[in-house]
């Protein structure tokens, strides 16, 4: 069975910086996609980004001077970080994967609420 | 970018019943919708993909239809266990996007 799990920090103040990993078990993150999505309050949902099987890495344009999506193959984790946040970036953060050859999400983590405030 | 209206906002029904969720994309998206489902404290999981396709394990009470523009999700005889939010996602144009969900209730 594969189960992603989002972990980091619940608060992030103003200006800094969102970092958030996703621990994958039951799948090597060296196949397929695995990326980002968030929900604001009101339920507005967000695709972030996605680093592939052979680590290139395609963000959504609205943030792409913010964001990074990397990864650490050895302990089956990929991370984001989101630069320069403010407090309309406070929402619920979700992993995902996508199986190649498909582009719907068949993985997902439980998200994890972050809200930014100082 | 491709905005999915999804209607309505907030659905309550009697156990039994059917429900439709509906899903309309600013454009044509040549039916390539997914539909997840996400219950409190659970990870969203994959209902429907390429319209009318169940994913695995998915029960047979869902069921998928729409082309063009307009999509939709019909649970048949909703049972207590479909109580949950329901969104949509296109993925025909880059960058993938979402409908704003649909909570679904028991009356």
């Amino acid at each position: 069975e594969v189960q992603l799990q989002e972990s980091g920090p619940g608060l992030v103040e103003p200006s800094q910086s969102l970092s958030l990993t996703c621990s994958v078990t039951g799948y090597s993150i060296t196949s397929n996609y695995w990326g980002w999505i968030r929900k604001f309050p009101g339920n507005k949902m967000e695709w972030m980004g996605y680093i592939s099987y052979s680590n290139n890495t395609n963000y959504n344009p609205s943030l792409k001077s913010r964001i990074s999506i990397t990864r650490d193959t050895s302990k089956s984790q990929f991370f984001l970080q989101l630069n320069s946040v403010t407090t309309e970036d406070t929402a619920t953060y979700y992993c995902a994967g996508l199986r190649i050859p498909t582009d719907w999400f068949a993985y997902w983590g439980q998200g994890t609420l972050v809200t930014v405030s100082s | 970018d491709i905005q999915m209206t999804q209607s309505p906002a907030s659905l309550s029904a009697s156990l039994g019943e059917t429900v439709t969720i509906e899903c309309r994309a600013s454009e044509d998206i040549y039916s390539n919708l997914a539909w997840y489902q996400e219950k409190p404290g659970n990870s969203p999981q994959l209902l429907i993909y390429d319209v009318n396709n169940l994913a695995d394990g998915v029960p047979s009470r869902f069921s998928g239809s729409g082309s063009g523009t307009q999509y939709s999700l019909k649970i048949n005889s909703l049972q207590s266990e479909d109580v949950a939010s329901y969104f949509c996602q296109q993925y025909n144009n880059y960058p993938p996007t979402f409908g704003g969900g649909t909570k679904l209730e028991l009356k």
